[in-house]
C-alpha cells in the first residue's frame, strides 16, 4: 500500500534555527508532491508543491523542499525559523490518477 | 484558492442524534473529499466523489454517508452520532484533471456527548 512517512512527530526549535523536516513515500510511479501547513485553529494551506522540473522548489514564507527521486524523499527546509512558523506540517503525495496520501504530520514548536 | 464553506464550524450534540455536516464550494471543482482528523493526528480519508452522483468510501471505515447531487455541494450525514464520532471533519476539493492541488475548508469540529 502507498504510504507517506514523516521522520519526526514533534520538533522543537529556537527562533533563527534551521529547519529540516523529512518526508519519504513508497510509490514507484509518477507522483506529485506537496507540503501543507496547519497553523493553530486554521485550515490546511499549501506551502509548496512539486510536479516536475527543478527538484528544488520554493514556497511561501521562505520554505523550500527538495525532491530526491532515488531516495523517494521530499524534505522541507527553512534556513531560519520564526515563532510564527509554529504549526503542524503535512507531507502529501498524489500518485498519478489517484487520491492524495498524507503523512502523519510533524508538529513544529518554535520557542521565542 | 478555492472557496470552501463548511457548516457548522463547531457542534456539540447528544448521542443518537442525526447530524449533517455541510460542505459547499464555489469553484466548480469536480473532486470533493471528506477527511477525519483528530487533534494533532493524521488525516484519514473517509469519503470522496469525482462528480455528481459519484461517491466512494475512503481508506478509513466510517459510519457516515455522503451524497453528491450537485457539483458544489457534498454533505456528510451521521444517522446516529456516538462519542466515537467526536473529531474534526475536513472537506476538500480538487479541480478536474491530473496534477492539481487539493484545497481544504476550515473544518467542522464535532463533539458527541
Amino acid at each position: 500500500a502507498q504510504s507517506v512517512s514523516q521522520h519526526n512527530h514533534h520538533v522543537i526549535l529556537s527562533e533563527a534555527a534551521s529547519l529540516e523536516l523529512g518526508c519519504n513515500y513508497s510509490y514507484g510511479g509518477t507522483v506529485n508532491l506537496f507540503w501543507y501547513v496547519q497553523y493553530p485553529g486554521q485550515h490546511l494551506q499549501l506551502l509548496l508543491k512539486y510536479f516536475s522540473g527543478d527538484p528544488l522548489v520554493k514556497g511561501i514564507k521562505g520554505f523550500e523542499a527538495e525532491f530526491i527521486k532515488s531516495k523517494f524523499s521530499f524534505n522541507l527546509r527553512k534556513p531560519s525559523v520564526q515563532w510564527s512558523d509554529t504549526a503542524e506540517y503535512f507531507c502529501a503525495v498524489n500518485p498519478y490518477g489517484q487520491n492524495f496520501v498524507f503523512g502523519p504530520g510533524t508538529r513544529l514548536s518554535v520557542l521565542p | 484558492e478555492a472557496d470552501i464553506y463548511q457548516t457548522p464550524r463547531y457542534l456539540v450534540i447528544g448521542t443518537g442524534k442525526k447530524i449533517t455536516l455541510e460542505c459547499s464550494q464555489t469553484m466548480g471543482h469536480d473532486k470533493m473529499y471528506w477527511y477525519q482528523q483528530d487533534p494533532g493526528m493524521e488525516l484519514h480519508l473517509i469519503h470522496y466523489s469525482y462528480g455528481v452522483n459519484s461517491t466512494e468510501k475512503g481508506d478509513l471505515s466510517s459510519e457516515s454517508t455522503v451524497s453528491r447531487i450537485r457539483t458544489e455541494h457534498f454533505p456528510l450525514t451521521l444517522e446516529s452520532a456516538r462519542p466515537s464520532h467526536t473529531s474534526q471533519y475536513l472537506c476538500a476539493t480538487v479541480p478536474g484533471g491530473t496534477g492539481n492541488t487539493i484545497y481544504f475548508g476550515e473544518g467542522s469540529w464535532l463533539t458527541v456527548v
